[in-house]
């Protein structure tokens, strides 16, 4: 079982925007703001997309942001496109001795 | 820009030990960062197993602490992983990846399957 827990699936058709939420604990996703997501196609490597909570590494579009509320963050993609649909993962340091965890990962389906 | 690449055998015995090394290339593994494996079992999510900063000092995953050792060749500019006493569990891909502080895991080597199995 993962540290932070994301939906398995989301879903949404192109132009849409969706979601993906991370929650974790105050040792982690609510104690730091070192949260980051990643963008994995299959058979690829993963993309960091979000670092420090909400900022964007250059490159990525600016359809992708995230927040943070409490222990929980978030993914949002506005302007879906065919492109976007991946697994995304969420991670985040932690003050336990594991240091870093992830998310199980979310699999997005652009319709 | 920094670029990893992973190597090593794609095929482990069961008790036997992974060895793995990741080579940096475009910057110096002696940079202020920590350089870390994380691994995903097929059709899994990930899992980070351990860092290593250019001094030697690391961190382990609990999880897998008492099978792990990550060590720094700077002569090479590469960090290597050994996992010892595996077994199918540890079948993975097994990803290299430098750590940003404050950012994350960026960029990532491509990864490199390891099958345990007789």
């Amino acid at each position: 079982q993962s540290a932070l827990t994301q939906p398995a699936s989301v879903s949404g058709s192109p132009g849409q925007s969706i979601t993906i939420s991370c929650t974790g604990t105050s040792s982690d996703v609510g104690g730091y703001n070192y949260v980051s997501w990643y963008q994995q196609h299959p058979g690829k490597a993963p993309k960091l997309m979000i670092y420090e909570v909400s900022n964007r590494p250059s490159g990525v579009p600016d359809r992708f942001s995230g927040s943070k509320s409490g222990n929980t963050a978030s993914l949002t993609i506005s302007g879906l496109q065919a492109e976007d649909e991946a697994d995304y993962y969420c991670s985040s340091y932690t003050s336990s001795s594991t240091h870093w965890v992830f998310g199980g990962g979310t699999k997005l389906t652009v319709l | 820009q920094v670029q990893l690449q992973e190597s090593g055998p794609g095929l482990v015995k069961p008790s036997g030990t992974l060895s793995l090394t990741c080579a940096v290339s475009g910057g110096s593994i002696s940079s202020s960062n920590w350089w870390s494996w994380v691994r995903q079992p097929p059709g899994k999510g990930l899992e980070w197993i351990g860092e290593i900063y250019h001094s030697g000092s690391t961190n382990y995953n609990p999880s897998l602490k008492s099978r792990v050792t990550i060590s720094v060749d700077k002569s090479k500019n590469q960090f290597s992983l050994k996992l010892s006493s595996v077994t199918a569990a540890d079948t993975a891909v097994y990803y290299c990846a430098r750590v940003l502080v404050a950012v994350g895991f960026d960029p990532w080597g491509q990864g490199t399957l390891v099958t345990v199995s007789s």
